[in-house]
């Protein structure tokens, strides 16, 4: 049973540019969440998809935006790059309908901004 | 505001040696207290969800506690292979509210 994968796992990008970052959930999933993680750090949400939309959000400008797929993959995507975003990325998923059915991440994705 | 706090932020036991990990919160109506256990390079790892005061769960050398107002992360007799970031992190009652709002962790270091 694969969990949740990311990808890549690792990226290199200058400031000013735009990356997208993708998750495939855990088999059975159908809800996706995103975190960032400084150096040193607890992961601190970025936003949540269910039903390929943003049910919530957290305090991160509109750069930071997502999308997910009918077969609930997602994607997260970055636009304009500062310094400040060099961070590990990581996508977690559960289950709906279940209550307090813990996140699973996935191994994240680290992201340097050069 | 929702808040998390751990302590201490750095714990260097020898092997054998039981200490317990602290998780203080304050939260508007607690859905789900979570540990997650981190390793260097990879994502966090589901280790317990506690839901109301005074309830336990235990794993291996592992227990964690619940009161109203903490949460605290028991390992009995550590390994090495015990050494890793353990992190704290809350769900509020608040409708729509799914997000995890984590602390900062505390690295755990088991000296053979």
């Amino acid at each position: 049973d694969a969990g949740v994968t990311q990808s890549p796992t690792h990226l290199i990008k200058t400031r000013g540019q735009q990356v997208t970052l993708r998750c495939s959930p855990k088999s059975g999933h159908d809800t996706v969440s995103w975190y960032q993680q400084a150096l040193g750090q607890g992961p601190q949400f970025i936003f949540q998809y269910y039903e390929e939309e943003e049910r919530q959000r957290g305090n991160f400008p509109d750069r930071f935006s997502g999308h997910q797929f009918p077969n609930y993959s997602s994607e997260l995507n970055v636009n304009a790059l500062l310094l400040g975003d060099s961070a590990l990325y990581l996508c977690a998923s559960s289950p709906s309908g279940i209550n307090n059915q813990p996140q699973h991440f996935g191994d994240g994705t680290r992201l340097s901004i050069l | 505001e929702d808040q998390v706090t751990q302590s201490p932020e750095a714990l260097r036991l020898q092997e054998g040696e039981s200490s317990s990990l602290n998780c203080s919160y304050t939260v508007s109506g607690l859905r789900g207290l979570f540990w997650y256990r981190q390793d260097p390079g990879k994502g966090p790892e589901f280790l317990f969800t506690l839901y109301s005061a005074g309830e336990e769960k235990e794993k291996e050398r592992l227990k964690a506690t619940l009161t109203k107002k903490e949460s605290f992360l028991h390992i009995t007799a550590p390994k090495p292979e015990d050494s890793a970031t353990y992190l704290c992190a809350v769900q509020a009652l608040q409708t729509g509210a799914n997000n995890l709002f984590f602390g900062t962790g505390t690295r755990l270091t088991v000296i053979p």
